[in-house]
């Protein structure tokens, strides 16, 4: 199994600033996804966070908006820039671990801009 | 793409009873399928991960059913309890481990 830690557990932010959320997973995940959930909806998929290398974005989504870094196996981190009111959501980073089985969530970063 | 839909959207019922929560996704070809559970403001606890090759997932009072011929999953719950209250999401995967997910089952068990 795995536990996934999500730095800072909530926050309130000011119209045009950025905000890194940082994720700790205490074993190695073979991969690492990035998911946000809007008031209301259920959970949409930012992005896939690649070892080493640039994100996997999904539709929707572009590296500018939600920079993401993957420097080993057990972090990451995701960037809310410039952030707009509509931002405002839970951001939830979740780990695979080898085989493709059970993904493990973190506790999400609930985050508020004015 | 994966779609996926769960039936009912909400769902209230009295302390005791026993429930089915139903999930359909329209690409057959996976290899497993998770449910989750979900409680306000927070992140997705995994319940059960049903493999392909099996049909029946059980922990505790959950069971978990999965019939890829027909792209349907049911969680059955047994003797409800207001614990139980949360949102239940079901996501199976597509090839390349993304997961997509459907708008849930809000369940509410009344004491």
């Amino acid at each position: 199994s795995a536990v996934i830690s999500q730095k800072p557990s909530r926050d309130i932010c000011q119209r045009g600033t950025s905000l890194t959320i940082q994720c700790q997973v205490d074993s190695q995940v073979t991969m690492m996804f990035w998911y946000r959930q809007q008031p209301g909806q259920s959970l949409t998929l930012i992005a896939t966070a690649n070892q080493g290398s640039e994100a996997t974005y999904e539709s929707g989504f572009v590296i500018d908006k939600f920079p993401i870094s993957r420097p080993n196996l057990t972090f990451s981190t995701l960037t809310v820039s410039n952030m707009s009111p509509e931002d405002s959501s839970i951001y939830l980073c979740s780990g695979l671990q080898g085989g493709g089985d059970t993904q493990y969530f973190g506790p999400g970063t609930r985050l508020t801009v004015l | 793409k994966q779609e996926v839909t769960q039936i009912p959207a909400a769902l209230s019922v009295p302390e005791g009873e026993n429930l089915v929560l139903n999930c359909s996704f329209t690409d057959s070809a996976i290899y497993n399928l998770q449910w989750f559970r979900q409680d306000p403001g927070k992140g997705l606890t995994s319940l059960l991960l049903i493999q392909s090759s099996q049909r029946e997932q059980t922990s505790g009072r959950l069971n978990a059913s999965l019939d890829k011929s027909s792209g349907r999953s049911t969680l059955y719950i047994a003797a409800s309890q207001p614990g139980d209250s949360a949102t239940y999401l079901c996501a199976p995967p597509p090839h390349g481990n993304q997961f997509y997910f459907g708008t849930g089952t809000s369940l509410t068990v009344i004491p």
